[in-house]
């Protein structure tokens, strides 16, 4: 089955740095690879979405890039803002409804 | 819309003692999805239901779990007897199809503390 890896666990980053945070997968079959943001005491939210039919996607200073090939995908947030320090996860999907989620990673943003 | 709606927000209890979740899903949405969140397991997926039908339960962890959706507008997690590792953060979330997998909406999460 799909297995995806998050990395790093924990990301501390200065105040209008760039953050990245990076996902691998296992099955080739997956095609659908969303990013969630979770704020403490709320339930995650979606914040960037691709699918495998593109490499790039963006939305103001979030993006998120797909490589097939080697079976990983990226989220970069550029001009990082206090507001973005949060929990942030990965996940995948083979094409059925279910979500394979990665472990998270906590962005801290350092005044 | 209000989103989706969870109760209880935070329940503590007694070891042994029934619990039960409680989720209102996004109207018109056909997908209902329960999660479990804990530091040492992440985000597990115990059970989904398409148009108020279990789909795959095979992420509850055992007997002593189940779920239902009656209508589309209400479903339950039931945890009978409960034990102290059952303590962890439930997410209940829903989603509209279009015949590709979109966004989760979820909602705020019920904290159980299982003493």
């Amino acid at each position: 089955g799909e297995n995806v890896e998050q990395h790093p666990s924990t990301l501390s980053v200065q105040e209008g740095d760039s953050a990245v945070i990076k996902c691998t997968y296992s099955d080739s079959a997956s095609n659908y690879f969303p990013w969630y943001k979770q704020e403490l005491g709320k339930g995650p939210q979606l914040i960037i979405d691709i699918r495998s039919n593109v490499g790039e996607k963006k939305d103001q200073r979030i993006a998120v890039t797909l490589n097939k090939t080697a079976k990983h995908f990226s989220l970069h947030i550029t001009e990082t803002q206090p507001e973005d320090s949060a929990v942030y996860f990965c996940a995948a999907t083979p094409g059925n409804y279910q979500l394979i989620w990665g472990a998270g990673t906590k962005l801290i943003i350092k005044p | 819309d209000a989103g989706v709606i969870q109760s209880p927000r935070h329940e503590v209890t007694e070891m042994g003692q029934e619990v039960t979740l409680r989720c209102k899903p996004i109207s018109g949405h056909d997908y209902l999805f329960w999660y479990r969140q804990t530091m040492m397991r992440g985000l597990e997926l115990l059970i989904y239901f398409n148009n108020n039908v279990p789909i795959d339960d095979s992420g509850m962890p055992e007997d002593r779990f189940s779920a239902k959706m009656p209508n589309a507008s209400f479903s339950t997690l039931k945890i009978q007897p409960s034990e102290p590792r059952d303590s962890a953060v439930y997410f209940c979330a829903s989603t509209k199809t279009s015949g590709m997998f979109g966004e989760l909406f979820f909602g705020e999460g019920s904290r159980l503390t299982v003493l």
